[in-house]
């Protein structure tokens, strides 16, 4: 069975980089994208983007500048970067798989709350 | 972007009531839109993709249907364990967006 187990720091300061990573246990990592997608009482859920096994990515154009996502096939891991985090940040993150053709999120992590706080 | 808009916004039924919950979208999606289950606390689950397929696991009371840029969600015969939000997510074109939810409560 697919599980993502994703880590990170929960509590930022306005302007630090947000970082987490998600890893993959059971099934393929290489024959699927992964994303990120989080979730505020303001803006509900959101997609950030998404990564593929070899590093190609897309992502939501009204974060583009700051986010990056990358991709480590050898760890079955993949990872987001948010820089220059505000309080408008401050939300659950969530790692998913991007299942197969029709695209949808078909296994996803437990969550994780980022606070951003001065 | 994808303008995706839910209704109700809430509903309170009974267990055995028939429960439909829509779900439109600013442009057309054909048929690319998810619906996702959520409880407290918890990451939302897939229940059904491309308008009408049940995901694997998912119990038939739960079907989908629509196209374009119309779409519902139908429990056809509530149970306690599917109180929740129930979120639609069109997977057309980037950025893919999410309707604002729909929370199912029981009476």
């Amino acid at each position: 069975q697919v599980q993502l187990q994703q880590w990170g720091a929960g509590l930022l300061k306005p302007s630090e980089t947000l970082s987490l990573t998600c890893a993959v246990y059971g099934g393929s990592f290489g024959h699927y994208s992964w994303t990120w997608i989080r979730q505020s009482p303001a803006k509900g859920l959101e997609w950030l983007g998404e990564v593929t096994p070899s590093g190609s990515t897309k992502y939501n154009p009204s974060l583009k500048s700051r986010v990056t996502l990358s991709a480590d096939t050898s760890k079955k891991q993949f990872s987001l970067k948010l820089s220059s985090v505000t309080a408008a940040d401050t939300a659950v993150y969530y790692c998913a798989r991007v299942g197969s053709s029709p695209q949808k999120f078909d296994y996803w992590g437990q969550g994780t709350l980022v606070t951003v706080s001065s | 972007d994808i303008q995706m808009t839910q209704s109700p916004s809430s509903l309170s039924a009974s267990v055995g009531d028939r429960v439909t919950i829509t779900c439109r979208a600013s442009q057309s999606l054909k048929s690319y839109l998810n619906w996702y289950q959520q409880k407290p606390g918890k990451a939302p689950k897939l229940l059904i993709y491309a308008a009408s397929i049940l995901q694997s696991g998912v119990p038939s009371r739960f079907s989908g249907s629509g196209s374009g840029t119309e779409f519902t969600l139908t429990i056809s015969s509530l149970q306690p364990d599917d109180f929740g939000t129930y979120y639609c997510q069109q997977s057309n074109s980037i950025p893919l967006t999410f309707g604002g939810g729909t929370r199912v409560e029981i009476k």
